[in-house]
């Protein structure tokens, strides 16, 4: 079955403590993305990745690290989490499109991880 | 910049009742993409519609429908007859060329009472 998985599912932690989220697609997609959804913001990008080692910044990158060594996992890093990363965080993956645009092609998001951060 | 706009934070309905959500968006570009996501309260979130700047088209799949108006920089989404599974956050999507994600509105929750 295609999909997009993440773990964990719910994740409690402390400020300060590493913490790693795992992202990994079966589809052989090259694109996948971390987004974070916060009440009354929907869902904004925090990084992405267009390829195997090819990773960048989205609109919210800061306290967060990513790594894409292999195609299909893409984890998040939380290398000293505070609280104000308290959040449901989506790992997305997707085909790139003519030219290497994500421009026509549906995100598949993972189930989401629930963190919280005291 | 390119920015979504969903207005209703939250709709009420009973069941059977039609409902019909909205979106505006901002862009300068020509060419983009628009797309739905319904989040159940299981939280993951699924695609519904995919709809390209250059096709004003309306579409309706069973219950759903989705009106596109470039005019107005619209892309509302209907659900005639509303069933207590469609309670869910509803998110309008925009991606335009060149960019590398997704700009989403803040979402609409809907509540279909029995």
């Amino acid at each position: 079955e295609a999909q997009v998985t993440q773990n964990p599912r719910y994740l409690i932690t402390v400020t300060g403590k590493k913490l790693t989220v795992t992202c990994s697609q079966n589809m052989n997609h090259e694109y996948m993305s971390w987004y974070r959804q916060d009440p009354g913001l929907g869902l904004r990008q925090i990084y992405y990745s267009m390829n195997v080692e090819v990773t960048d910044k989205g609109d919210v990158p800061e306290g967060y690290k990513v790594s894409r060594k292999e195609k299909r996992n893409f984890p998040l890093i939380l290398e000293s989490p505070s609280p104000n990363q308290t959040s449901l965080y989506f790992c997305a993956s997707s085909l790139l499109g003519q030219a290497g645009r994500l421009l026509n092609s549906p995100l598949h998001f993972g189930n989401g991880t629930r963190l919280t951060v005291t | 910049a390119q920015k979504v706009t969903q207005a209703q934070t939250e709709i009420s309905v009973v069941e059977k009742e039609d409902v019909t959500l909205d979106c505006v968006y901002e862009t300068r570009d020509t060419t983009y993409y628009l797309f739905w996501y319904k989040q159940p309260p299981s939280g993951e979130l699924v695609f519904l519609i995919r709809r390209n700047s250059f096709d004003e088209q309306n579409e309706i799949s069973g219950r759903y429908s989705w009106n596109f108006q470039k005019s107005t920089s619209s892309f509302n989404f209907t659900i005639t007859a509303s069933q207590v599974v469609d309670s869910a956050v509803y998110f309008c999507a925009l991606i335009r060329t060149g960019r590398r994600a997704l700009t989403f509105g803040s979402g609409t929750r809907l509540q279909v009472q029995p």
